[in-house]
């Protein structure tokens, strides 16, 4: 089936500590987004990528890093400079416009601070 | 700042009746539209997107769409406890490959 393929599902990161979030696709997608939610709040853009090995910041984008070397794969790394990262964070892939295309989201990663 | 804004609720119909979200949006630039529905601890998921001006219909989802008045809404009718979840609007930033989303309305379906 194809899809969006987030991992894992529950993440723990310790202080000053890296994590990197996995994020896989197989719709042959063109773009890629990362979002983080927090409780009660809308989403908000971090990073998204619209062809490989190009990527652009979003909103929120300190304190986190992302690569994307293949089509299929955009994993999203939180640093230890990012110091509030409890919150859900959520990938998503859409093909190209225009018009502008949906977005379809993977299940999403919770990450919380041990 | 482009911004769409939508009434966080929650929005409280009894079973059966139509439901009515609405959303506006700042970016006049926008020309395309969607309608995200999302479960209490779950990703969201796609119900209905619209380009034009009027409605779109697709089975109980009717959205609708008024580009003078920068204004999006969906009507969900025969409403279901199922629909009970948060409604997120999004318009797509003129120009670049960006959805603004907006924080959601919570709908409440009751029996």
């Amino acid at each position: 089936d194809g899809g969006i393929t987030q991992s894992p599902k529950y993440l723990f990161r310790k202080e000053g500590q890296n994590v990197t979030l996995s994020c896989e696709q197989n719709l042959n997608h063109d773009a890629m987004y990362w979002y983080r939610q927090d409780p009660g709040q809308g989403l908000r853009l971090i990073y998204y990528s619209q062809i490989v090995n190009d990527f652009q910041k979003g909103d929120i984008a300190e304190g986190y890093s992302v690569s994307r070397e293949k089509k299929e794969s955009f994993p999203l790394t939180v640093t230890s400079a990012q110091k509030n990262p409890t919150a859900f964070y959520l990938c998503a892939s859409s093909i190209g416009g225009p018009p502008k295309q949906p977005q379809h989201f993977g299940d999403g990663t919770r990450l919380s601070i041990l | 700042q482009k911004e769409v804004e939508q009434n966080s609720g929650p929005l409280s119909v009894p079973e059966g009746a139509i439901a009515s979200l609405n959303c506006t949006y700042s970016d006049r630039g926008s020309q395309s539209f969607f309608w995200y529905r999302q479960y209490s601890g779950k990703s969201p998921e796609l119900i209905m997107f619209i380009y034009s001006n009027g409605d779109k219909e697709d089975g109980r989802f009717t959205a609708q769409l008024n580009k003078a008045s920068q204004y999006v809404s969906l009507l969900i009718r025969d409403s279901q406890p199922s629909d009970s979840a948060t409604y997120l609007c999004a318009a797509a930033e003129y120009n670049t490959d960006k959805l603004i989303f907006g924080t959601g309305t919570r709908l409440q379906v009751f029996p």
